[in-house]
């Protein structure tokens, strides 16, 4: 039973496509994150949704945007994709605050 | 920019040996947490220290924070080669549970 799971799991496109990652939590948690990891293995926030609101969002291109359909899920949708979107894109959830994260396995996206 | 450096940013040792790993930071915080990423993983938490906690264990790993000087170590004893990953450390200043994560320390346990 995976906690956080992340679709898919290796993500190639070609510049200038549209893609979306897809991110599940079976914890019951009511916060949800996203994160990139980039090559040198930084890993940034990006946005975090509690119950379904947006509350943290950081200096992202407007290309990203999450979307929380409810608590357990948070999608991430990335328009006009470009070669510096290449990364690692994890998910994580928590529950309340001042908690430990719940990461998902990634998914490696790779613009050519 | 990252709030938290770990020290050092590579580390070999041999199995059933211990390792220290280090972390500073530049502000306050309301927690520090440490995480492992094994190659081509998701993170795992390992430990979470409330700003006025200064020592926790768990199993084999140790955590201590000196708030006054910013820094943090997590001590893993007796690796194993299973223990080989990188390292994470990741400070909450507040508000929202916004984690901002260091470099990470690779940390390289040989049988």
């Amino acid at each position: 039973d995976t906690a956080v799971s992340q679709t898919p799991k290796y993500l190639v496109t070609q510049m200038g496509n549209d893609k979306s990652i897809k991110c599940e939590q079976n914890l019951g948690h009511d916060t949800m994150y996203w994160y990139k990891q980039d090559s040198k293995k930084f890993l940034k926030i990006m946005f975090s949704y509690n119950n379904k609101e947006l509350i943290i969002n950081e200096t992202v291109p407007n290309r990203f945007s999450p979307k929380s359909p409810d608590k357990a899920h948070l999608n991430l949708h990335i328009n006009s994709l470009e070669l510096g979107d290449s990364a690692v894109y994890f998910c994580a959830s928590s529950q309340g605050a001042q908690s430990e994260q719940y990461f998902g396995p990634g998914t490696r996206l790779t613009v050519t | 920019s990252q709030q938290g450096e770990e020290d050092p940013q590579a580390l070999s040792i041999q199995e059933g040996e211990n390792a220290t790993m280090n972390c500073s930071y530049k502000t306050s915080i309301n927690n520090l947490q440490w995480y492992r990423q094994n190659s081509g993983r998701g993170l795992v938490h390992l430990i979470l220290i409330r700003s006025n906690e200064r020592e926790k264990h768990s199993g084999r790993l140790r955590v201590t924070l000196d708030t006054s000087k910013k820094s943090s170590s997590l001590l893993i004893t007796a690796s194993r080669a299973a223990d080989t990953a990188s390292y994470f450390c990741a400070t909450d200043a507040g508000g929202y549970n916004k984690l901002i994560f260091g470099a990470g320390t690779r940390l390289a346990v040989h049988p």
